[in-house]
């Protein structure tokens, strides 16, 4: 089945404790991308790629880094997570077509820090 | 950067009636999107748009690029559809796409 798995759904963690939400996508698509998702803002996209060793900052890309080593994985690292980084995040990957493509997004990782 | 602005923000429809929900982006674009939330939160790509008309089931999108507009329109509406729908614009840079949001549009459908 096709699809993009984040991981975890759910954390809870403190101030400070370096965190990692991985991403992976079984459909082979070069760009993903990063995006959280907060009440009255909306969603916003934090890092995108274009492929493996290509990133670019998104809108809100401050407090985040991220790594694509490989094709199929694009993890999303918090150095030292505050309490401002409180959202829901979602991956998501399309395929290298002709201009823009369909997006396939993740299930959401909600990210509580305390 | 890019506005995009939804309306309306929150609607509330009788089973079957016809709606429509708007967007308007303030520059040129790559590409737009209509997205559907969940009430669960996983999100779906509805269409994706550069030009004209695409039609999917009971859902329509359209786009007016002169008049920096789309509508998605949804035909014999039914509970089912209760979501937050979502507008988003992309643009193709060398290092990929990027994205921004309009603050979606939550949809309840009556029976």
């Amino acid at each position: 089945e096709a699809q993009v798995t984040q991981n975890p759904r759910y954390l809870i963690t403190v101030t400070g404790k370096k965190l990692t939400v991985t991403c992976s996508q079984n459909m082979n698509h070069e760009y993903m991308s990063w995006y959280r998702q907060d009440p009255g803002l909306g969603l916003r996209q934090i890092y995108y790629s274009m492929n493996v060793e290509v990133t670019d900052k998104g809108d809100v890309p401050e407090g985040y880094k991220v790594s694509r080593k490989e094709k199929r994985n694009f993890p999303l690292i918090l150095e030292s997570p505050s309490p401002n980084q409180t959202s829901l995040y979602f991956c998501a990957s399309s395929w290298r077509g002709r201009g823009n493509t369909e997006a396939f997004f993740g299930q959401g990782t909600r990210l509580t820090v305390v | 950067k890019n506005e995009v602005e939804q309306s309306p923000q929150n609607l509330t429809a009788q089973e079957g009636e016809f709606i429509t929900i708007n967007c308007s982006y303030s520059v040129g674009i790559s590409a737009l999107h209509w997205l559907q939330q969940h009430p669960g939160g996983g999100i779906v790509s509805l269409f994706m748009l550069s030009s004209g008309k695409k039609k999917h089931g009971r859902l329509i999108a359209t786009i007016n690029i002169q008049e920096k507009h789309s509508s998605l329109h949804i035909t014999a509406s039914h509970p089912r559809d209760s979501a937050v729908y979502i507008c988003a614009v992309s643009y193709h840079r060398n290092t990929g796409n990027q994205f921004y949001f309009g603050t979606g549009t939550s949809l309840t459908v009556i029976p």
